[in-house]
């Protein structure tokens, strides 16, 4: 197994771009989960869904955000328009199910936006 | 909502000696993870504690879980450079992470 597969693994942009991030969670896996991480406030849980519906999105920080998941294999996060202050590493995990289950994180996006 | 606050944020241990970083949450926990991140890597998970009381044993580090389900230990003895990096717990069914701990060793 890939492991949790994310693209880009760093993405430079300038502000007002409309940023995409990808994630492929492990297979079988039901629970998908999007983290953004800054040195400033942690690992932060933006959105999970479970078998492909999103189950909470509180941690979403505002409506320039959205995050589909089209099918089992595939999630994507959204940002538009971009701003600086979501220059981060956000990070794509997965799970067999939520609640008390093991999450493998894939290896990050980094984003910058000038 | 649900909190988990980790102690210390930063700790710088000779190499040899022992580290120690605790977790604390606001509220019972179902359960307790820990991971940990090497510096520009990801989160990999490390152990999770479910029963009261519970304590687990990977080599050199011993992860324990309080009685009332509200706190958390990750002990390492005897520290080595390849434990460097930052430990996070995380706690809940949404998997609440702390801010974690970072540790460096000195060798």
């Amino acid at each position: 197994d890939a492991g949790v597969i994310q693209s880009p693994r760093h993405e430079v942009t300038e502000m007002g771009q409309e940023v995409t991030l990808r994630c492929k969670p492990i297979s079988g896996h039901n629970s998908l989960f999007w983290y953004r991480q800054t040195m400033m406030r942690g690992l932060e849980l933006l959105i999970y869904f479970n078998n492909n519906v999103p189950i909470d999105d509180s941690g979403m920080p505002e409506d320039r955000f959205s995050a589909k998941m089209p099918n089992a294999s595939f999630s994507t996060l959204k940002i538009q328009p971009s701003e600086p202050r979501d220059s981060a590493v956000y990070f794509c995990a997965s799970s067999l199910r939520t609640g008390a289950n093991v999450l493998t994180f894939g290896a990050g996006s980094r984003l910058t936006v000038l | 909502g649900q909190q988990v606050m980790q102690i210390p944020q930063y700790q710088h241990v000779q190499e040899g000696e022992d580290f120690t970083t605790y977790c604390n949450s606001s509220t019972t926990l179902s359960n307790i993870q820990w991971y940990k991140q090497r510096p520009g890597g990801h989160p990999v998970f490390l152990i999770q504690l479910v029963k009261s009381g519970e304590v687990k044993k990977q080599k050199r580090l011993t992860f324990q879980f309080g009685e009332a389900k509200k706190n958390s230990s990750l002990h390492i003895t005897a520290t080595q450079t390849t434990d460097v990096g930052t430990y996070f717990c995380a706690g809940g069914n949404k998997l609440v992470f702390g801010a974690g701990t970072i540790l460096r060793v000195k060798s």
